[in-house]
């Protein structure tokens, strides 16, 4: 079983649309937590950062984190086309390496 | 100011080759981390560098795979003996320190293809 669990999708929503994308982990050494966008042929770049539990929000992004359930949320509001890539969670302890889900696709039709 | 590079970005090699990947962090940064990502995958860990020596190569799959940094800047990750197993996106990334709150910052990647 691997360490970080996430759906991959694809997920197609309208323009518009909240996009809603998780992962579940089974570390509960897990401290860090990411989400990092790929577009098609292009390195990861990351959108959020939080550590332990609770909310965080940038623009159009919320990120959540329930350690309890080990359970990872991202939210993207007014879903646009250009946010039509993969989204991958990433987590870490505090010595250890990264550890990423598979990715989820997502595309935002117009 | 310029990001992480990788040079090449394709390499088609046949089973049996050696293979040299190179990555081009950002200027200044000490940490290097190298990944490898399998079509429909997250990037798998592979190794991180701080400075000039590899502080955690736990992620490297077997002897075939090398990887060194003996000015503490550029990067080259060496494959022996290709399989095509060894067939993926390999991705370097580089951060300011190492530490746990940095960034990682990756290339673009080397999509590596062995017949």
């Amino acid at each position: 079983q691997k360490e970080v669990e996430q759906d991959p999708g694809p997920l197609s929503v309208p323009e518009g649309a909240i996009v809603s994308l998780n992962c579940t982990y089974s570390n509960s050494a897990f401290q860090y937590f990411m989400w990092y966008r790929q577009y098609s042929r292009k390195g990861p770049e990351l959108l959020m950062y939080t550590y332990s539990s609770g909310n965080k929000e940038d623009g159009r992004f919320t990120a959540q984190v329930d350690k309890s359930s080990k359970y990872i949320s991202l939210f993207i509001r007014d879903s646009q086309p250009s946010d039509s890539a993969t989204y991958l969670c990433a987590m870490r302890n505090s010595w250890g390496k990264l550890q990423f889900g598979a990715g989820t696709q997502v595309v935002v039709t117009p | 100011g310029a990001g992480v590079s990788q040079t090449p970005s394709n390499k088609v090699t046949e089973k049996g080759k050696y293979v040299e990947l190179r990555c081009d962090p950002i200027s200044g940064h000490t940490a290097l981390y190298w990944y490898r990502q399998s079509l429909g995958q997250g990037p798998e860990f592979l190794i991180y560098f701080q400075g000039t020596g590899a502080a955690d190569d736990s992620g490297l799959p077997n002897d075939r795979f090398f990887a060194v940094r003996p000015e503490g800047s550029v990067s080259t990750l060496k494959i022996q003996r290709t399989e095509r197993g060894d067939s993926a996106v390999y991705l370097c990334a580089s951060s300011p320190a190492g530490s746990v709150g940095d960034e990682q910052f990756f290339g673009p990647g080397t999509r590596l293809t062995v017949l």
